[in-house]
C-alpha cells in the first residue's frame, strides 16, 4: 500500500544544475501538490494540479516548471537551482476514494550548494 | 499577516495532562480546518478536519471551531510523550478541491 511515493530521498546540487523530482500515487487522487518546507516558513504550496491536464501556480512557483505526466503522476522540475531552493519537498495527493484528505509522501531533502 | 497563525511553542505539558493547541485565521471565507501532526523528518500526517462551528472528537483528540472568531483549536487530553511532535493548522477555501494555506506549526513537547 504505497500511498504518494517522491524520488529521490536526498539530492545535493550544485548551483545552476536542474533536476526532476518525481511523485506517484495509487489512490486514484485526481488532485495533486507540491510544497515546500522551511524552517520557521511551514509548508507553501509551489504548483498544483487540481486534476490531470492541468496545472496551477501555488504561492511560491518561481524557479519551479512541473508537468501532470497522467493521473498517478505529477513532477517538480528546477531548471536552475539555487541555494533558496534549498529545502524539504512534498508531494501531496487528495481525491474523493480518501474523502478529499490530502495525503502526503515521505518528502525528499534537497541541498543545493 | 500570515494567513495561517500558529504559536511556535514549544508547548511544554506533562504526561496525562490536556494540550491545548491553538490558531487563528485571516480569511473569513475560509470553510475546512485541518490539524496535522508532524514528526521530526516525517511528513505531515492528519489527525482531524472540522467544517462546522462548535467541537468534534475523536478518540482523545477534541478540535474546536469558532469561525466568528477565526479561531481553531486542538485539544490533546491524556498527553502522552508519543504526542511530542510539531502540529500544523492547515485551512482550506473549499469543502471539496483542497489547496490548504498551513500555519508554521506549534511543537509539543510532552514529558513523562
Amino acid at each position: 500500500n504505497a500511498g504518494v511515493t517522491q524520488t529521490p530521498k536526498f539530492q545535493v546540487l550544485k548551483t545552476g544544475q536542474s533536476m526532476t523530482l518525481q511523485c506517484a500515487q495509487d489512490m486514484n487522487h485526481n488532485s495533486m501538490y507540491w510544497y515546500r518546507q522551511d524552517p520557521g516558513m511551514g509548508l507553501r504550496l509551489i504548483y498544483y494540479s487540481a486534476s490531470e491536464g492541468t496545472t496551477d501556480k501555488g504561492e511560491v512557483p518561481n524557479g519551479y516548471n512541473v508537468s501532470r505526466l497522467n493521473k498517478r503522476e505529477f513532477s517538480l522540475r528546477l531548471e536552475s537551482a539555487a541555494p533558496s531552493q534549498t529545502s524539504v519537498y512534498f508531494c501531496a495527493s487528495t481525491g474523493a476514494s480518501s474523502g478529499n484528505t490530502i495525503y502526503f509522501g515521505e518528502g525528499s531533502w534537497l541541498t543545493v550548494v | 499577516q500570515k494567513e495561517v497563525e500558529q504559536n511556535s511553542g514549544p508547548l511544554s505539558v506533562p504526561e496525562g495532562a490536556i494540550a491545548s493547541l491553538n490558531c487563528t485565521y485571516s480569511d473569513r471565507g475560509s470553510q475546512s480546518f485541518f490539524w496535522y501532526r508532524q514528526y521530526s523528518g516525517k511528513s505531515p500526517e492528519l489527525i482531524m478536519f472540522i467544517y462546522s462551528n462548535g467541537d468534534k472528537e475523536d478518540g482523545r483528540f477534541t478540535a474546536q471551531l469558532n469561525k466568528a472568531s477565526q479561531y481553531v483549536s486542538l485539544l490533546i487530553r491524556d498527553s502522552q510523550p508519543s504526542d511530542s511532535a510539531t502540529y500544523l493548522c492547515a485551512v482550506s477555501m473549499n469543502t471539496g478541491f483542497q489547496k490548504l494555506v498551513f500555519g508554521t506549526g506549534t511543537r509539543l513537547l510532552v514529558s513523562p
